[in-house]
C-alpha cells in the first residue's frame, strides 16, 4: 500500500539556524503534498503545501521542494525561531486519501 | 467558526467496553477522516468518507467502524475496545481533492 517516510525523527537546531525535514512516498499518482506542524495538546495545523506541477514553493521562511521523479519532497526552515519548536508531519495525496508521514520532533535551541 | 469539533477529548475504557467518538464539521466540507496518532508512528488513517454516502478503509481499519451520519458528522466505533486502541484519535475535514485538512482537537482515550 501506500507509504510515506519520514526523516529525521528527531532534529535540534541552533536558534537562527536551518532545517530541513525529508520524506519520501511510494504512490508515484499521488499529487498533493502539504506539511503539517502540530503543537502540544493540539491538532496539526497546515503550514505549507506544494502540488505535483510544481518544483519548489517558498512562503517567508518556509520552503517545500519536490522531485517527482526521485518521489522525494522536504521542508526547508531557514532563520529558524523559538517558536518554531513542535512536531513537522509530511503527507502525500492522491484523490481523497491523505497518507501521513511518521513525524519529526524539531527542538531550536535558544 | 468552529471548524472541526471532536467529542469527547478524554475517555478511559475497560476492555471490551464499546463508545462512539463523535465528529462534526460547520465548513460546508466534503471529505471527513479519522486518524490514530501513536509515539514514533505519526498519523495512521483509519477510515475516511470522500463524501456523504461513502466510506473507505484506510491503513488500520480493523477493530472500527464509521458512520457518515450526514455531510456534517462523522463517527468512529470501537465495538469491543482493546489496550492496542490506546490512542490519541484525530478527526479532520477537506473541502475536495488536494486541498487543505482541518483537524480537531483530538480525542485521548486509554483502554485498561
Amino acid at each position: 500500500g501506500e507509504n510515506v517516510e519520514q526523516h529525521p525523527s528527531t532534529l535540534s537546531v541552533q536558534e537562527g539556524d536551518s532545517a530541513v525535514i525529508k520524506c519520501t512516498y511510494s504512490d508515484s499518482a499521488s499529487n498533493y503534498f502539504p506539511w503539517y506542524k502540530q503543537e502540544l495538546g493540539k491538532g496539526p495545523q497546515l503550514i505549507i503545501d506544494i502540488r505535483s506541477n510544481v518544483g519548489e514553493k517558498k512562503d517567508q521562511r518556509i520552503a517545500v521542494t519536490l522531485n517527482k521523479t526521485a518521489k522525494h519532497f522536504s521542508l526547508h526552515i531557514t532563520e529558524t525561531q523559538p517558536e518554531d519548536s513542535a512536531v513537522y508531519f509530511c503527507a502525500a495525496s492522491k484523490n481523497y486519501k491523505y497518507i501521513f508521514g511518521t513525524g519529526t520532533r524539531l527542538k531550536v535551541l535558544a | 467558526n468552529a471548524g472541526v469539533t471532536q467529542t469527547p477529548k478524554f475517555q478511559v475504557l475497560k476492555t471490551g467496553q464499546s463508545m462512539t467518538l463523535q465528529c462534526a464539521q460547520d465548513m460546508n466540507h466534503n471529505s471527513m477522516y479519522w486518524y490514530r496518532q501513536d509515539p514514533g508512528m505519526g498519523l495512521r488513517l483509519i477510515y475516511y468518507s470522500a463524501s456523504e454516502g461513502t466510506t473507505d478503509k484506510g491503513e488500520v481499519p480493523n477493530g472500527y467502524n464509521v458512520s457518515r451520519l450526514n455531510k456534517r458528522e462523522f463517527s468512529l466505533r470501537l465495538e469491543s475496545a482493546a489496550p492496542s486502541q490506546t490512542s490519541v484519535y484525530f478527526c479532520a475535514s477537506i473541502l475536495g481533492s488536494s486541498t487543505e485538512a482541518f483537524f480537531g482537537q483530538g480525542t485521548r482515550l486509554t483502554v485498561v
